[in-house]
């Protein structure tokens, strides 16, 4: 099952502008991670945030979480054409060996 | 340098035939991974281990097996039983339950019934 569903399932934007893709997931988690995969390679960690946590930043990257929502969200600022890439969010559960349940991504094409 | 290594990159297999993914990282992680991705879709889990000699099903087990006799290796096998096994495989590892972790993932394997 997947725990995480990514929203929109594509975005096509232009360099320098900002992009937003969006997470919801089902259960109960201890932290949501997002991930990057250029085509056909495997995934890249991005960032990590915790359930106590609302926001963390890394870079370009701006994440926020909420959990009364049961949603998240990853923000690239300032997009380049090395950010065209699918995105996917997982969530970390305690009760199944950290096992991380992934989403089906968002594929991100940034446009020169 | 470490990392999670898999191997082979590109697997051709035969209708009826059994094939062995190759994983191996020197990360020392205690927890290990094998996800299936079909075109365009996200990872679904087809096992998982969280410690030698342990291993549990995912949601898509069905058709596959995996061993883990070293803490370094977690190789997945493919078998006849397995009606469509085209797919990309990934492999990932990652430190034990009780932290919240990273995973690290492996290249991937490609493999097609030819």
């Amino acid at each position: 099952s997947q725990q995480g569903e990514e929203d929109p399932q594509a975005l096509s934007i232009q360099e320098g502008e900002n992009a937003t893709m969006n997470c919801s997931y089902k259960t109960s988690i201890n932290n949501l991670q997002w991930y990057r995969q250029n085509s056909g390679r495997g995934l890249v960690h991005l960032i990590l945030i915790r359930s106590n946590e609302r926001e963390k930043h890394s870079g370009r990257l701006r994440v926020t979480l909420d959990t009364s929502k049961k949603s998240s969200s990853l923000l690239i600022t300032a997009s380049r054409a090395a950010d065209t890439a699918s995105y996917f969010c997982a969530t970390g559960q305690y009760n199944a060996g950290n096992m991380l349940t992934f989403g089906g991504g968002t594929r991100l094409m940034v446009k020169p | 340098d470490g990392g999670i290594t898999q191997s082979p990159k590109y697997l051709f297999r035969k209708e009826g035939q059994n094939v062995t993914l190759s994983c191996e990282q020197n990360l020392n992680h205690d927890a290990m991974y094998w996800y299936r991705q079909d075109p365009g879709q996200g990872l679904r889990l087809i096992y998982y281990s969280q410690i030698v000699n342990d291993f549990q099903k995912g949601d898509i087990a069905e058709g596959y097996s995996v061993s883990r006799e070293k803490k370094e290796s977690f190789p997945l096998t493919v078998t006849s039983a397995q009606k469509n096994p085209t797919a990309f495989y990934l492999c990932a590892s990652s430190t034990e339950v009780t932290r919240n972790t990273e995973a690290f993932f492996g290249q991937g394997t490609r493999l097609t019934v030819v």
